[in-house]
């Protein structure tokens, strides 16, 4: 699975849009860009996936670049509630010798303010 | 509402004990994962499962053993409990079929170990 790299700590106010970035250069044809976010003492709770289209669900939106290269989670207004620990992933879908295993790495510390 | 249950939040077990953390899923699952969190080094896979019976080694099996005997249970061993496999430990699990689809985490435990 390519590797993904995000800045180890992001802010945003209360009620602003969050935009998490997520750098993944050697992200291959047949990979998906997950993401995950971990509040503080539970267990990582899916928030959207896609493959080369942006996508966007109750939670969030995912923007991949055209490229692949990269993509952005955007939370459309933050609440104090999301302040956690947001993780980007990049793995093969379903098939191979994988069997949708999930690499993680560091993730992103959001912290919303009041 | 899909759920993965692991049996114990907070475990406090003696050095040299046998420990068992038991994860149970009730959404049909076939595969099935084990991970531990630790600050700094994130979430590191130990074993995953396939199907009943067949298991494979993460990126860090030793000290630790699994057992698949039904399709909702994926149970972690600790065959002789150290002070370095204190840690939080997660269970999720995932379907097989379909291309993209996302893996759900349990609560996880926190186990210590004394």
């Amino acid at each position: 699975d390519a590797k993904t790299t995000q800045p180890t700590s992001m802010d945003c106010a209360e009620g602003r849009a969050a935009n998490l970035p997520c750098n993944h250069s050697t992200i291959s044809g047949n990979e998906y860009v997950y993401w995950y976010r971990q509040i503080h003492s539970q267990g990582p709770q899916y928030i959207i996936h896609g493959l080369k289209n942006n996508e966007t669900n109750e939670m969030a939106s995912l923007i991949i670049t055209e490229d692949r290269k990269s993509s952005t989670l955007i939370l459309p207004h933050a609440t104090l509630r999301d302040t956690a620990v947001y993780y980007c992933i990049v793995r093969v879908g379903a098939g191979g010798t994988s069997y949708g295993k999930l690499t993680f790495g560091q993730g992103t510390i959001l912290t919303v303010h009041p | 509402d899909v759920k993965v249950t692991q049996s114990s939040r907070y475990l406090v077990k003696r050095t040299g004990e046998k420990v068992f953390l038991e994860c149970v899923q009730d959404m049909d699952h076939e595969n099935m994962f084990w991970y531990r969190q630790d600050p700094g080094l994130g979430l590191r896979l130990i074993y995953f499962s396939y199907d009943v019976k067949m298991k494979e080694k993460g990126d860090i099996p030793e000290g630790y053993s699994v057992s698949r005997e039904k399709k909702e249970r994926f149970s972690l061993i600790l065959e002789s409990a150290s002070t370095n496999q204190t840690s939080m430990y997660l269970c999720a699990s995932r379907t097989a079929g379909g291309g993209n689809t996302e893996a759900f985490f349990g609560q996880g435990t926190r186990l210590t170990v004394v």
